[in-house]
């Protein structure tokens, strides 16, 4: 148990819609990082949050957005979705050392499953 | 800019032989290394990690990896596998920026 939470597990929805993915990061980690994981693109960054704080943008869509909660827990809202956005989606979170004590090993939760129909 | 290369897709052994999965890694600074596994229907964990120092890396589960820095290079391998050891496999590097990037992964069965 990597202490990283995500929900929900599995998520039905149809083109069009919008859903919210949640994480909550261990406990005491700043810093939650989205990736998106599909057959064609494998693992790739979506975007990072520190402290409440946007930090790092990678292939994120416009359609797309994320936040950062006072109590550090974070959404990711996928919006006007297409079946191309059918993919795992993983939340991780890194150590509390803060920005420079960081490597970039990443803690990861199980993933929330989209499927687009 | 960082990026890495993990060659073979697939890679299939039978159960008790060495697994060698490779890895070749691109920075723009000295990289942070590291080889994730993922079990099926579970997320990324951490098999070991190369900050600084020893270039031999020792792991969980008999897992180890070697650090070339001239070959751009960071190997994982296991002297024995176990049925146990399917799973997919991930390289991935991190820079200045600490974001890792990921390789697109490595699927290890390993048959009796």
């Amino acid at each position: 148990d990597s202490g990283v939470t995500q929900t929900p597990k599995h998520l039905i929805t149809a083109t069009g819609q919008r859903v919210t993915l949640r994480c909550s990061p261990r406990s005491g980690d700043l810093s939650v990082y989205w990736y998106q994981q599909s057959l064609d693109q494998g693992l790739q960054f979506l975007i990072q949050y520190y402290n409440g704080e946007e930090r790092a943008k990678g292939n994120i869509l416009e359609r797309f957005s994320a936040q950062q909660f006072p109590d550090l827990h974070s959404e990711l809202n996928l919006s006007s979705l297409e079946l191309g956005d059918s993919a795992l989606y993983f939340c991780a979170s890194s150590d509390p050392g803060g920005m420079t004590s960081n490597t970039g090993e990443l803690f990861f939760g199980e993933g929330s499953r989209l499927t687009v129909l | 800019a960082q990026s890495v290369t993990q060659l073979g897709s697939h890679v299939s052994v039978s159960e008790g032989a060495l697994v060698l999965l490779r890895c070749n890694y691109s920075s723009s600074v000295p990289p942070y290394l590291f080889w994730y596994v993922q079990y099926p229907n579970q997320g990324l964990q951490l098999l070991l990690k190369y900050t600084t120092g020893a270039t031999l890396v020792k792991g969980i589960n008999g897992f180890e990896a070697e650090f070339n820095k001239s070959q751009t290079s960071f190997h994982l391998r296991k002297p024995s596998v176990h049925i146990s050891d399917t799973a997919e496999y991930f390289c991935a590097v991190s820079g200045g920026s600490y974001i890792p990037t990921f390789g697109r992964g490595t699927s290890l069965i390993v048959h009796p």
